[in-house]
């Protein structure tokens, strides 16, 4: 059974520039949640997919984007990256309107 | 007041004895709780969720819920060293299908 898959690993960027992190949810979900986690924080919720549709979001600029396909899997855009960006990344798989999120490995994004 | 509250740590056990987590939540109609574990330099792993008020048992852990006082608990029986972790308390917060997460209890057990 394939957990929910994250690439990249790691990612180093320059400020101002822009980045796509993906995300595959575990067999059988639909719905697809990113989170950002900042160094000794617990994750924040940045926005919710389900249906292609973001049905939720979270208090994060407009700089933050994202799509889900057909097959459920889902991209994170930001744009204009700023030094506060950094932190971990987190997809995060349910179904339905299953409350049950499991976890991704992370996406490790450093701005410099 | 934050939304979901934990005490920050570290919380320092000795190997086989209970470790208690506590998380307190600020809004009264939340109908999920969730606990995540989450080792260092890793991602979060759901190890309990909790949806009815009293106590839910899983192996060494349990959740326990008291939605009148607004606070969730994890137990840990017989701790081990490999218990050693962030314990992340998790609230859907009612209406909104995003999940809101307190900052983390650090768990140490001491061998």
């Amino acid at each position: 059974d394939a957990g929910v898959t994250q690439s990249p690993t790691h990612l180093i960027k320059t400020r101002g520039q822009q980045v796509t992190l993906r995300c595959s949810p575990k067999s059988g979900h639909d719905t697809v949640s990113w989170y950002q986690q900042a160094l000794g924080q617990g994750p924040q919720f940045i926005f919710q997919y389900y249906e292609e549709e973001e049905r939720q979001r979270g208090n994060f600029p407009d700089r933050f984007s994202g799509h889900q396909f057909p097959n459920y899997s889902s991209e994170l855009n930001v744009n204009a990256l700023l030094l506060g960006d950094s932190a971990l990344y987190l997809c995060a798989s349910s179904f339905g309107r299953r409350y049950e999120q499991y976890f991704g490995p992370g996406t490790r994004l450093t701005v410099t | 007041q934050k939304e979901v509250e934990q005490n920050s740590g570290p919380l320092s056990v000795p190997e086989g004895a209970i470790a208690s987590l506590n998380c307190t939540y600020s809004d009264r109609v939340s109908q999920s709780f969730f606990w995540y574990r989450q080792y260092s330099g890793k991602s979060p792993e759901l190890i309990m969720s909790i949806y009815s008020n009293g106590d839910k048992e899983d192996g060494r852990f349990t959740a326990q819920l008291n939605k009148a006082s607004q606070y969730v608990s994890l137990l840990i029986r017989d701790s081990q060293p490999s218990d050693s972790a962030t314990y992340l308390c998790a609230v859907i917060i009612q209406g909104a299908q995003k999940l809101v997460f307190g900052q983390g209890t650090r768990l140490t057990i001491n061998p």
